[in-house]
Formats: C-alpha cells, structure tokens, sequence
C-alpha cells in the first residue's frame, strides 16, 4: 500500500530555512512526480511546486520560487523541500502528494512554526 | 498567475444534491486544465476524489461525480450524507503549474 511518511514539526527562527522530507513506500520511487503544497492556519491549499525523482526536473510556484528548493535523493528514495529566508507567514503545514490517475495520494503533513 | 474561485460555503440537507464549482480567472474550465477534487476534513490530510474533471478513485463514494458546467469545473454530490460535511478544494492544471482554488466549506444541515 502507497504511504508517504513526511518528517516532524519544526520550529524556526525568522530568517531561517527549514528542510522536510518526504519518503514513499509502496511504489517505485522514480515513476511518479511528487507535488508539494501547504496550509497556513485557518487558511486554503497552496500549491508550491513539483520534482521529477527520476530526472530531478522542478517546477516552482511563482511566488515561492525564489525560496523554495525541491530535491530528491534516489539511493535514499526520499523526496526532500527546503524553504530559505522563513517568516511568519511561512508558518503552515506542508504536504507531499503524489498525484495521478493511478492513485493519488498525500503524506500527513509537516508542521513548520517560524516564530522569535 | 491565475487565480482559482470556489464558493466559499455551501449548505445541503441530508439526502440533498448541492454543486460545487471551481472557476478560472483566465478564462473557461475545460479537460485540458485536469481537474482535481479533494476533500478535507478537520485535521487531516486532503484525500482525492476526482481527477481529470470526472473520474472517480476506487475510494470515491459513487455520490460524488465531476464534470465541466457553464465554463467551471463542478464537483456534484448527490444524497449527501452528513459524513460529506467537509472542505473541498478543486486543482487546476495550468501547464508546468497547478493552482488549488480557495476552497468551499461544505455543511450539510
């Protein structure tokens, strides 16, 4: 069965950067694009990117591109986001998804706090 | 970027059909934007309930069906149960890029 075990809460000063990890099981790493998004309290989805474990190819919302890093470490089957320069408003939950016809599917979810 | 519009809140009887719809500000909904449907409950993950505008997941209540109506994307729910009280957020596929709408607060009342 397809799972996707996401790392635990972080709490991050202002100016900081933070790094989730996302690692699926139950499916062959390479054969599926992971999506990322996010939840601010109270608030919607937010789309923020995607990466291709197989070729390393990304894409990255428009607001978030200039903070916001995917990558994916095949030999650990781990896909990995690193968000720089965190302020409050960055303080969400964020998600991995692997979305597809065949099944979509999302991790629980990774709280990240930015507070002083 | 394109900005993706829900309702933000709709009521619906037990047993009723309520229609959820998710528009585009560049223009009509169509095939070509892939449409997802996703439901949330308090405090947990977005679950799939929909891709490519209208097909169904193996966990997919046949109750809920998509399609394209009047330029949106349209999420219906026919019989709703008061387990169905929940958010629902709609995806839009906008080439290399995917919006989430804002999402629709579903009570059913």
């Amino acid at each position: 069965q397809v799972q996707l075990v996401q790392s635990g809460a972080e709490v991050k000063k202002p100016g900081a950067s933070v790094r989730v990890s996302c690692k699926p099981s139950g499916y062959t790493f390479t054969a599926y694009t992971m999506q990322w998004a996010r939840q601010a309290p109270g608030q919607g989805l937010e789309w923020l990117g995607w990466i291709n474990p197989a070729s390393g190819n990304t894409r990255y919302s428009q607001k978030l591109q200039d903070r916001v890093t995917l990558t994916g470490d095949t030999s650990a089957g781990t896909v990995y986001m690193d968000l720089s320069s965190l302020t409050s408003e960055d303080t969400a939950i964020y998600y991995c998804a692997r979305l597809h016809p065949t099944g979509s599917y999302w991790g629980r979810g990774t709280l990240v706090v930015v507070s002083s | 970027q394109a900005v993706v519009t829900q309702e933000p809140s709709l009521t619906v009887s037990p047993g009723g059909t309520v229609t959820l719809t998710c528009a585009c500000s560049t223009g009509p909904v169509t095939s070509g934007r892939y449409p997802y449907w996703f439901q949330q409950r308090p405090g947990q993950a977005p679950r799939a309930l929909i891709y490519d505008t209208n097909n169904r997941y193996a966990w997919t209540p046949a109750r809920f069906s998509g399609s394209l109506l009047g330029g949106k994307a349209a999420l219906i729910l026919s019989g709703a149960q008061p387990d169905d009280e929940a958010e629902y957020y709609c995806l839009l596929n906008y080439g290399v890029a995917w919006v989430f709408g804002g999402g629709t607060k579903l009570a059913v009342l």
